[in-house]
Formats: structure tokens, C-alpha cells, sequence
């Protein structure tokens, strides 16, 4: 399958500082990436969808100041989280897709293999 | 109710068992459906998609009933290494996104 990377694996940081995560496709070009966040035992929640080119899509209760995206090529999409705090302390992974799961088709996402961010 | 709904387990149980997980979602409208498996501190990986007419891969089979709006997985001769968290997704409809179950964890002892 097609791999997606995401650079750091880990972060530690202090309160109050910014950390950009990457998320690379490697060998493919993804038209739409998509942000997720998990805490300890829960699911994966969508943060936002980012479209190459265009401003990402926040899911509701995100707030978009903080968690800055962008998706400046087909083969690279960042996270910054903003002003970091101990909540912020989370697992962050992305998923990129080569289509734009349109009605008549599902196009499969790839996941990266997540950075696990810890705020002080 | 969630979207997505599972028991979180964990099913302990011996190798070469049988188990079963199931699920249930909420969106009458949605359009595929998958088990996704992911190991500690890892990313989720597809495990399978789910059919309407049911399919098997292997050890696993996955079963969907859109009436009930409920998803199995079964896995037969369990082994050490299926030991995991199964996550349970639905895509809604327009294809665009997809939602995770908060997963069932399997615990395969020795």
C-alpha cells in the first residue's frame, strides 16, 4: 500500500510553545489529507480536511487559530499547534487519500504512524 | 447515541478461539464500512473492508446487516499476534470522511 510519513514520531515541549507536525505522502500524490487526534483510550476524532491548495475544513469544537494547516503541495500537509498546553498532549495522526471520495467512488486513506505529542 | 458504538473489551482469550466483535452505527446513510486494526501507540491499518453479502479473508469475516445497522468481525484460530485494538469505521455519506468506534481490544494468550 502507499506510505505516508509524519515527522516527529515525538515531541516534548513546554507550555506556551508551537510544534509543527509534517505529514508526508511518499509515493503518491494526495489530494486531500486529514488531520485526527487521539487521547488515551478513545477513538479517533477529525480535526479538519485539507484540500492541496485550498484552507482545510475544521471539524466542529477545533478551533482553527490554534491548530494551524496547511497543504501547500500533494505531498506535504502541517499541523501547527499554536501556544501548546497540557491538554494538547495527544497522539496526532494523519491520513492522506489520492481521491476526492466522491459520491460514486471511496478512495482509501493512508495513514502516517502518528506523533505523539507531550506538552509540559 | 454515538456514531459509532462498540465494547471496548477487553476479550481475553486463549489461542486458536473463536471471537466475535460487534457494532453498531448511527448513520442510516452510510456508505462503506471497514475494521481497522491498530496496535499500541501505533496508527489504525485497514484490516478489511465490509461487504454487504458478507466476506471472509483468511480468518476473518466480516459481516454487515444495514437493517439493524450493525458490523461483526469474527476471527477464527486466534493467534498471539491478533492481539490488538479493532476499530470499527463507517464512511458517511459523500464518501468524505470517515468514524472511528473507540475499538475493541482482543487480548490472545498463550
Amino acid at each position: 500500500g502507499a506510505v505516508v510519513s509524519q515527522h516527529p514520531s515525538r515531541v516534548i515541549c513546554k507550555s506556551g510553545t508551537s510544534v509543527k507536525i509534517e505529514c508526508r505522502s511518499l509515493d503518491f500524490q494526495a489530494t486531500t489529507m486529514f488531520w485526527y487526534r487521539q487521547f488515551p483510550k478513545q477513538s479517533l476524532m477529525l480535526m479538519a480536511t485539507s484540500n492541496e491548495g485550498s484552507k482545510a475544513t475544521y471539524e466542529q469544537g477545533v478551533e482553527k487559530d490554534k491548530f494551524l494547516i496547511n497543504h501547500a503541495s500533494l505531498t506535504l500537509s502541517t499541523l501547527t499547534v499554536t501556544s501548546a498546553h497540557p491538554e494538547d498532549s495527544s497522539f496526532y495522526i494523519c491520513s492522506a487519500r489520492t481521491g476526492t471520495g466522491g459520491l460514486s467512488s471511496y478512495n482509501e486513506q493512508f495513514f502516517g504512524p502518528g506523533t505523539r505529542l507531550t506538552v509540559l | 447515541r454515538k456514531e459509532v458504538e462498540q465494547d471496548p473489551g477487553p476479550f481475553n482469550v486463549p489461542e486458536g478461539a473463536t471471537v466475535a466483535f460487534n457494532c453498531t452505527y448511527s448513520n442510516s446513510a452510510s456508505q462503506s464500512f471497514f475494521w481497522y486494526r491498530q496496535d499500541c501507540r501505533k496508527e489504525p491499518k485497514l484490516l478489511m473492508s465490509v461487504y454487504s453479502s458478507g466476506n471472509e479473508d483468511g480468518r476473518f469475516t466480516a459481516q454487515l446487516n444495514r437493517a439493524s445497522q450493525y458490523i461483526s468481525l469474527l476471527i477464527r484460530d486466534s493467534k498471539l499476534s491478533d492481539s490488538a485494538t479493532y476499530l470499527c469505521v463507517v464512511n458517511g455519506a459523500g464518501y468524505s470522511t470517515l468514524t472511528f468506534g473507540k475499538g475493541t481490544m482482543l487480548l490472545v494468550s498463550p
